[in-house]
């Protein structure tokens, strides 16, 4: 039974155009969502992070939208680059950290230019 | 400073033998969690240490497999004997604290079971 869900397998996107990679989750006892991003052979990167208490958090070209009541939560990147290309993996957990990482499948983003 | 390294990168053993993965955290990580990707899958939790001792060992999916840290430094993670089922990638993340943004990934290791 998935408690993080990435739909979208995968997402090619335009060079300059904004990327969506969209995450829902099911468990209402996660307070605490962050993505990862993963290239081949390497682990995955912590990139943003939001707590439940907002609804937006934004770290330069990265913005990440949280949407209690639907349980969802999308990352958005703008301008898309080709070094964005990436297998982008959501998470979630409690803010404590005192539960484990619960991830979703990811999403591989390619960006063409 | 180094990040958390994992040997060896790749592993492909035949079924019922057994594999010992190896995890240096980076130094002064209290915290060592072992995770586990299966092609096409999510990335799974399979245990917790803190320093030493195992703070949660939920996620490990039968007595086949046994974690070790001992001395609170690098960790191992033993499949024995090892089933088909067991091939993905294995990852070692380590963090100072147990805010969970503050884990450090591994490169993994890539198991394959034949």
């Amino acid at each position: 039974d998935q408690q993080v869900k990435q739909n979208s397998p995968s997402l090619s996107v335009q060079e300059g155009r904004i990327s969506i990679l969209n995450c829902d989750y099911t468990n209402s006892m996660f307070d605490y969502f962050l993505w990862y991003k993963k290239y081949p052979a390497e682990g995955p990167t912590f990139l943003i992070s939001i707590s439940s208490i907002k609804d937006k958090n934004e770290d330069g070209r990265f913005t990440v939208f949280l949407n209690k009541s639907a349980k969802h939560l999308s990352l958005h990147i703008v301008p898309s680059q080709p070094g964005d290309s990436a297998v982008y993996f959501c998470a979630a957990s409690d803010y404590s950290g005192n539960t484990p990482l619960v991830f979703g499948k990811g999403t591989r983003l390619s960006v063409i230019a | 400073e180094a990040g958390v390294t994992q040997f060896p990168s790749h592993s492909v053993i035949e079924k019922g033998q057994t594999v010992t993965l190896r995890c240096d955290p980076i130094s002064g990580h209290d915290n060592l969690y072992w995770y586990r990707r299966v092609m096409g899958k999510e990335i799974k939790f399979l245990l917790h240490f803190v320093k030493e001792s195992k703070q949660d060992e939920s996620g490990m999916p039968n007595n086949r497999f046994l974690a070790e840290r001992t001395g609170g430094t690098y960790s191992t993670l033993k499949v024995q004997p090892a089933e088909l089922e067991d091939s993905g990638v294995y990852f070692c993340a380590s963090s100072p604290g147990l805010a969970t943004d503050t884990q450090y990934f591994g490169p993994g290791t890539r198991l394959t079971v034949l």
